[in-house]
């Protein structure tokens, strides 16, 4: 089935750095999701992507969805602390099974103040 | 709305035990997915309903899973005879359509002792 691969798999960066995650796929994808998950909470969602080249900012995130429509990447500007916690994206196609949704492994993202 | 609610937020069972979890969507979202997730790992797609309709449950683990969502309203999940491995974060999540943006609700830890 479809799978995605999400890299890096960790961060470790400084207060105040900028950061660059991305999410690649064998297969071509009609809707992007970026999501951030904190210790024993769900997904909360981030950014959503429809459109090929659509690039969409959040505060001081900012996503794009990939011309091929095979890849996203998050980037986050100026980190803070509450930033830490596990990135995932998420691809939405049509046809086939799972649902049409499916995960990254995650980026889990530490910041040092 | 409340967003997606999941009940209850943790359960411990002795093994050989049948457990069940609710999710209550967001109201008039038709979609609706299941997920697990162990540590360490993006979200696993379990199942999921388009309104009362199971579309997809090839994904479910063994036979001893198994979901309904009877008026397609909330789903149930349950797991018969748990195992010490079926331990997870079991998630669910609501969409309006297939290609819009999916909300997850804050998930179920289930512990098997």
């Amino acid at each position: 089935g479809q799978q995605l691969n999400q890299s890096p798999q960790s961060m470790f960066i400084q207060e105040g750095e900028d950061v660059s995650m991305n999410c690649t796929s064998s297969s071509i994808f009609n809707t992007w999701l970026w999501y951030k998950q904190d210790p024993g909470e769900g997904p909360v969602l981030l950014i959503a992507l429809y459109k090929a080249g659509e690039l969409t900012s959040n505060g001081r995130l900012t996503a794009q969805f990939g011309i091929t429509r095979k890849d996203s990447f998050l980037n986050i500007s100026a980190s803070i602390p509450s930033d830490v916690g596990i990135y995932f994206c998420a691809g939405v196609y049509y046809g086939g099974s799972q649902g049409n949704l499916i995960f990254g492994k995650g980026t889990k993202l530490s910041v040092k103040p | 709305d409340t967003g997606v609610s999941q009940d209850p937020r943790h359960k411990i069972t002795k093994r050989g035990q049948n457990v069940t979890f609710r999710c209550d969507p967001i109201s008039e979202h038709n979609r609706l997915y299941w997920y697990r997730q162990t540590l360490g790992q993006g979200p696993e797609f379990l199942t999921y309903f388009q309104n009362e309709a199971q579309l997809e449950k090839s994904r479910l683990l063994s036979d001893r899973f198994s979901a309904e969502r009877p008026k397609g309203s909330f789903s149930t999940l349950e797991i018969q005879r748990t195992e010490q491995g079926d331990s997870a974060m079991y998630l669910c999540a609501s969409s309006f359509t297939m290609n819009t943006e999916a909300f997850f609700g804050q998930g179920t830890r289930l512990t098997v002792v």
